[in-house]
């Protein structure tokens, strides 16, 4: 099973909103990410979390704000988001196994987000 | 910092042609991901691959790693309008602070018109 799942699909929000977004894996992979997606170009990294810890941040601004509860989920939580924060947030892991399926990220279907 | 060349950006073919994407670097990659993107849906993996020269075939999918790991092909014979989408390369650096990121190319938008 190499599927990874997020809610909710769409998701529209006014700028004064708090939303989250969910993301959860049954793969038993200890690495998960964050992405943000403009139409036709490549994700962009947000955050890594290795280990349930956050191990990279991308500078992200302050209204995005990840949470991994445990092994197997990611939230995102949004807060204050602007117009120009439309856009497909994706979830990833991998595996931290150090062999070649380390480098391997699966992808969920995203989010489509757009801020009023 | 790492960048990867993604040529070209934008493919419109007929059903049956054959097609070549690139994916070229400077730099020296761990190993390097190939991904598929449907419109509305998440990047799909289709290869990895890590050795020098390696070739992996997925059907009418071929794809190349180059000798000194920097540079890779996806060439793609007779497509087929379900091989419409988005192609993304991503390479990987092993170790480090920079350990699970992946640094992606700027995409091939391909469409195959029947």
């Amino acid at each position: 099973d190499t599927e990874v799942t997020q809610t909710p699909k769409h998701l529209v929000m006014g700028m004064t909103n708090k939303k989250s977004l969910k993301c959860e894996q049954h793969m038993g992979h200890r690495a998960m990410y964050w992405y943000k997606q403009k139409a036709k170009k490549p994700p962009e990294l947000m955050f890594v979390y290795s280990y349930e810890k956050l191990s990279i941040n991308e500078s992200v601004p302050s209204r995005f704000s990840p949470e991994c509860p445990n092994s197997s989920l990611l939230n995102l939580h949004l807060h204050a988001l602007q117009p120009e924060d439309s856009a497909l947030y994706l979830c990833a892991s991998s595996s931290l196994d150090r062999d070649r399926t380390s480098y391997e990220q699966y992808f969920g279907p995203g989010t489509r987000l757009t801020v009023t | 910092t790492q960048l990867l060349e993604q040529s070209p950006q934008f493919l419109s073919i007929q059903e049956g042609e054959n097609l070549t994407v690139y994916c070229n670097s400077s730099s020296v990659f761990s190993s390097l991901q190939w991904y598929r993107q449907e419109p509305g849906e998440g990047p799909v993996l289709l290869v990895t691959v890590v050795t020098g020269g390696e070739v992996k075939k997925l059907k009418r999918l071929t794809f190349q790693f180059g000798d000194a790991r920097k540079d890779s092909s996806l060439h793609i014979t007779a497509a087929q309008p379900g091989d419409t989408g988005l192609y993304l390369c991503a390479g990987a650096v092993a170790g480090g602070t920079s350990y699970g990121k992946l640094t992606f190319g700027q995409g091939t938008i391909l469409t195959v018109h029947p």
